[in-house]
């Protein structure tokens, strides 16, 4: 699975919007791009996932660049309760029986501020 | 709405104890996930399993067996339990469409 890269921490002004970077520059033609977050003593949740167009649901919008090497999840007008850990996840890796293997990095922290 | 729940949240064990965690998932999913997280290190896949009684082992196995009677149930098993073992266990459950997986809300594990 390619390796993905993204920034510790950022900040980001409630009602405003959040946008998380993540570079994944040795992706292959087959490796999907995936966002999970994760609120303090929770589990993971999935936000978003992309091949090779923007994609964008009640959540969040994916874009990735043309040559899908580095992608931008936006949360379009953050709220306090966005505060969490955002894991950028690449991967082609097809478990046995279906269901696709997932590595979590260490992520961005994001904090949604007043 | 999907629900995968774990039988505790926080468990305190003493060193050498053998210690069960149950993960149930209510979705019919094929797919169940162990992980566990630790700081600095992200989550790790300890084991998985894509069907009633067939295990694959995840990136670190060791000291850890897993156990799939019935489609809903995923057992994460420590033999003997080490000092080591403390962390946050996670399970998730993902069904045939392989794009999102379903995390419980973890169990904090301290082997003292």
């Amino acid at each position: 699975d390619a390796k993905t890269t993204q920034p510790t921490s950022m900040d980001c002004a409630e009602g405003r919007a959040a946008n998380l970077p993540c570079n994944h520059s040795t992706i292959s033609g087959n490796e999907y791009v995936y966002w999970y977050r994760q609120i303090h003593s929770q589990g993971p949740q999935y936000i978003i996932h992309g091949l090779k167009n923007n994609e964008t649901n009640e959540m969040a919008s994916l874009i990735i660049t043309e040559d899908r090497k580095s992608s931008t999840l936006i949360l379009p007008h953050a709220t306090l309760r966005d505060t969490a850990v955002y894991y950028c996840i690449v991967t082609e890796g097809i478990l046995t029986g279906g269901g696709n293997k997932l590595t979590f990095g260490t992520g961005t922290q994001l904090k949604v501020e007043l | 709405d999907v629900k995968v729940t774990q039988s505790s949240r926080y468990l305190v064990k003493r060193t050498g104890e053998k210690v069960f965690l149950e993960c149930v998932q209510d979705m019919d999913h094929e797919n169940m996930f162990w992980y566990r997280q630790d700081p600095g290190l992200g989550l790790r896949l300890i084991y998985f399993s894509y069907d009633v009684k067939m295990k694959e082992k995840g990136d670190i196995p060791e000291g850890y067996s897993v156990s799939r009677e019935k489609k809903e149930r995923f057992s994460l098993i420590l033999e003997s339990a080490s000092t080591n073992q403390t962390s946050m266990y996670l399970c998730a459950s993902i069904g045939q469409g392989p794009y999102e997986q379903y995390f419980g809300p973890g169990t904090r594990l301290t082997v003292t």
